[in-house]
């Protein structure tokens, strides 16, 4: 069985940039929670897809937008890059309301 | 906004000595739960505690809800250098929007625990 992926594992842009992150739920799994974790915080979330549908979102600005494909791995888009944009970004996929499990993550630096 | 607070931020003790890390909030919440997370990894769940007064044991490590369900803790016995890492409280809500409805977990800052050999 294969756990959560996420690519790629690290990521270098400037500001105004666009950025998409990819993570690859583990089998069997529909739901999908993008979180933000800056350094030296804990995770906050962004927001969750079910079904390839939203299903939730934290306080982020319209910028950050997400999409779940059929085979329930999803992206996360972040548009007009800022420097507090900087963080490890983390996918958990989970089945409906069970446990998640979470990807080693994706660390953005924005300069 | 639902926040938890979690105390100390850093811990560095010996190995063999005995910790307690603690998570307070405000708010109650349906269930909490305790993540371990190394450096270039993800969170790992360790626990979920459901029940107000509820206590859960994992080997060395004894977690507590307490009894409004608000606050919770870590006590961690005879440390070793492998329980070095994050530890991340979250609490868990339900968000009924859609089928079988979400939880959304809100997570503390972290306690950073180092244990020297």
């Amino acid at each position: 069985e294969t756990g959560v992926t996420q690519s790629p594992t690290h990521l270098i842009k400037t500001r105004g940039q666009q950025v998409t992150l990819r993570c690859s739920s583990q089998s069997g799994h529909n739901t999908v929670s993008w979180y933000q974790q800056a350094l030296g915080q804990g995770p906050q979330f962004i927001f969750q897809y079910y079904r390839e549908e939203e299903n939730g979102r934290g306080n982020f600005p319209p910028r950050f937008s997400g999409l779940q494909f059929p085979n329930y791995s999803s992206e996360l888009n972040v548009n007009a890059l800022e420097l507090d944009d900087s963080a490890l970004y983390l996918c958990a996929s989970s089945l409906s309301d069970n446990e998640q499990f979470f990807g080693p993550g994706t660390r953005l630096t924005v300069l | 906004t639902q926040l938890l607070e979690q105390s100390p931020q850093f811990l560095s003790i010996q190995e063999g000595e005995n910790l307690t890390v603690y998570c307070n909030s405000s708010s109650v919440f349906s269930s909490l739960q305790w993540y371990r997370q190394e450096p270039g990894e993800g969170p790992v769940l360790l626990v979920t505690v459901v029940t107000g007064g509820e206590v859960k044991k994992l080997k060395r490590l004894t977690f507590q809800f307490g009894d409004a369900r608000k606050d919770s803790s870590l006590h961690i016995t005879a440390a070793q250098p492998g329980d070095t890492g994050l530890y991340l409280c979250a609490g868990r809500n339900r968000r009924s929007l859609r089928g079988a409805g979400s939880y959304q977990l809100t997570f503390g800052k972290g306690t950073k625990l180092s244990v020297i050999p």
